[in-house]
């Protein structure tokens, strides 16, 4: 069974800082699939990025971008210019590829706020 | 292009109850999971639908059930409700061809209280 750890429940950053969160992983699959999403105060749950596994480059949106180390099962997101909107909770996910019977497995998210 | 939709937003049950919660998938998508989010938690995968079966579950009882229409919308049944079945059940959707099926796009949620 894959788990998803991340291991800071809340972190803040001030208004067009940078800042990074973690996301650690154990699986025996080979070929997967990484996101992070994000879910704020209303709930709806947002894809932020998503990485292939057999990638070795990094996926980058717009200010997001991640530090995918596959061997160290690592997987975490970095926010440049870090905007009010960006407050919400971070939830890093893990999915098998569809066509396996592996199931998708979420962490348990960190709280990010963004200061003024 | 409409996204997923979910229905009912909010319902309030009591123990023992029967409840169904509906999804709608987003504009191309043939693909549902079923997720249960406790607050402060991250999803919890109950079950995935895909071509009207179900083709992967999580580890909950058989007290949680779905089904899977032609229109690839979905329903998840919770029967004999009880207390710890109180969360928020989001759905979301992702298209199995096309090599971003494992891509998932979530709906609103349904939050359920038990009381």
């Amino acid at each position: 069974a894959q788990t998803v750890t991340q291991s800071q429940p809340e972190m803040s950053v001030q208004e067009a800082e940078t800042v990074t969160l973690s996301c650690t992983y154990d699986t025996s699959e080979s070929n997967y699939y990484l996101f992070w999403y994000k879910q704020p105060p209303s709930r709806q749950m947002i894809l932020v990025i998503r990485q292939e596994a057999y990638k070795q480059q990094n996926a980058t949106e717009n200010r997001f971008s991640v530090n995918f180390q596959k061997a160290a099962k690592s997987f975490s997101l970095k926010i440049s210019d870090s905007q009010l909107g960006d407050t919400a909770m971070y939830f890093c996910a893990f999915m098998p590829p569809i066509t396996n019977a592996g199931k998708s497995t979420f962490g348990d998210g960190t709280t990010l706020t963004v200061k003024p | 292009d409409a996204g997923v939709t979910q229905s009912p937003t909010h319902l309030i049950k009591t123990r023992g109850q029967q409840v169904t919660l509906r999804c709608s998938p987003k504009s191309g998508h043939d693909t549902v999971s079923w997720y249960q989010q406790a607050l402060g938690q991250g999803p919890q995968f109950i079950f995935q639908y895909y071509e009207e079966e179900e083709r992967q579950r999580g580890n909950f009882p058989d007290r949680f059930s779905g089904h899977q229409f032609p229109n690839y919308s979905s329903e998840l049944n919770v029967n004999a409700l009880l207390l710890g079945d109180s969360a928020l059940y989001l759905c979301a959707s992702s298209a199995l061809s096309g090599g971003l099926g494992e891509t998932q796009y979530f709906g609103p949620g349904t939050r359920l209280l038990v009381l």
